[in-house]
């Protein structure tokens, strides 16, 4: 039933590390986003792909590099950790065109780096 | 210039007591859509309400309503009669662009109900 889900919700990791995060979304929306948040709640956007285009790609290290196979699925992989990318990264995903619609969120998965 | 700004970082408010939270925007489009999450402790973000850009009425959803003056770019969440549950952060954020696929987030508000 879940409309949203990312694995693994929690992620602890040592420096230097290479990782990814997946996301499924069930809605059969089209366009799937990554948001990074920080310690200070504040959002930012890093990639946004519609039907496995990317149409959104934020000031971002190239060490992370987004994966969408199908308009269903974006996955984050991120290279060469570093203790700033200790935050939670939300998946999010949305129709487009349609304003009147919200983006529905992931629970999160909250990333640790030692 | 930010596209959403909030200024109030912390907020507190009495329990049954109504509260603002305070949103504007910044936009040169037509059609937007501006939207309320609340995210509470434990994390996840909960979608509240959407107001259009061409709506003539406020929107509500049941305690919450949204304070739409469009010449003066703000959307502000009204919270009536406060429960210690809406304890949480709050972010405001805007849909825009050609095919609705940008959306901005302010910095959000961190509310505190006081019993």
């Amino acid at each position: 039933d879940t409309a949203v889900s990312q694995t693994p919700k929690y992620l602890v990791t040592q420096m230097g590390n290479d990782k990814s995060i997946k996301c499924e979304q069930n809605l059969g929306h089209d366009t799937m986003y990554w948001y990074k948040q920080d310690s200070k709640k504040f959002l930012k956007i890093m990639f946004s792909y519609n039907n496995k285009e990317l149409i959104i790609n934020e000031t971002v290290p190239n060490r992370f590099s987004p994966k969408s196979p199908d308009k269903a699925h974006l996955n984050l992989h991120i290279n060469s950790l570093e203790l700033g990318d200790s935050a939670v990264y939300f998946c999010a995903s949305s129709l487009q065109g349609v304003y009147q619609e919200t983006q529905y969120f992931g629970p999160g998965t909250r990333l640790l780096v030692l | 210039a930010q596209k959403i700004t909030q200024t109030q970082p912390g907020m507190f408010v009495q329990e049954k007591e109504a509260v603002t939270l305070d949103c504007t925007y910044d936009t040169s489009d037509p059609s937007y859509g501006l939207f309320w999450y609340k995210q509470p402790s434990s994390g996840e973000m909960i979608f509240l309400i959407y107001q259009g850009s061409y709506d003539q009425q406020n929107a509500t959803e049941g305690r919450y309503s949204l304070n739409f003056q469009k010449a003066r770019k703000s959307a502000n969440l009204v919270i009536s009669a406060s429960q210690l549950g809406d304890s949480a952060m709050y972010f405001c954020a805007m849909r825009e662009g050609p095919s609705g696929n940008q959306f901005y987030f302010g910095t959000g508000t961190s509310l505190t109900v006081i019993p």
